[in-house]
């Protein structure tokens, strides 16, 4: 089955201490990007990758961390976390251009920092 | 930058009656647009997108938008609401690098039995 799976669903964290959200999809696809949504504000992109080893920022980058060391896997890093960081994270992947390709969202995570 | 303005953060018909969600977006060049739909505790799904093909735009479940580029909306219509279209509602749309995707604030729609 086509997916993207996030790891962990829910996490409750206190302030500082590091943490990884895993995002992996089983599409091949080339395209990933990281979202936070919070009421009222829709979702804001967090930062996207195009491929292996090429990451962009989106809107909203100041906090976290990205890698794409390989083409399925795209985790989000908070070296420290804060509290303003308590949001709902997305991962999601297309086979191209968002605009051209349909994205796929993961389940999402839950965050919250104390 | 783009950006895209959701009119009514909560909007509530009855079941049966017409559904009307309202989206704005801003940019100089006919954009990329998008409708998603999020169920509680899920993802987010592609209900429709415009990619300049044709101004009105048919998606899963019944739903519809079409493209006016004189009013810069594209809003997203059904004719008939069912209880199980009760969801948050995104409108969206492609930066012009065609990298960044731009959400709505989102509206979410109930549904009266």
């Amino acid at each position: 089955e086509a997916q993207v799976t996030q790891n962990p669903r829910y996490l409750i964290t206190v302030t500082g201490k590091k943490l990884t959200v895993t995002c992996s999809q089983n599409m091949n696809h080339e395209y990933m990007s990281w979202y936070r949504q919070d009421p009222g504000l829709g979702l804001r992109q967090i930062y996207y990758s195009m491929n292996v080893e090429v990451t962009d920022k989106g809107d909203v980058p100041e906090g976290y961390k990205v890698s794409r060391k390989e083409k399925r896997n795209f985790p989000l890093i908070l070296e420290s976390p804060s509290p303003n960081q308590t949001s709902l994270y997305f991962c999601a992947s297309s086979a191209g251009l968002a605009g051209v390709e349909t994205q796929y969202f993961g389940p999402g995570t839950r965050l919250t920092v104390l | 930058a783009q950006s895209v303005t959701q009119l009514g953060s909560h909007v509530s018909v009855s079941e049966g009656a017409l559904v009307l969600l309202r989206c704005n977006y801003s940019s100089s060049v006919p954009p990329y647009l998008f409708w998603y739909v999020q169920y509680p505790n899920q993802g987010l799904q592609l209900l429709l997108k415009y990619t300049s093909a044709a101004t009105l735009v048919k998606g899963i479940n019944g739903f519809e938008a079409e493209f006016k580029k004189s009013e810069t909306s594209f809003h997203l219509t059904k004719p008939s609401a069912h209880m199980s279209d009760a969801a948050e509602y995104f409108c969206a749309v492609i930066d012009t690098g065609g990298f960044k995707t731009i959400f709505g604030a989102g509206t979410r729609l109930f549904v009266k039995a």
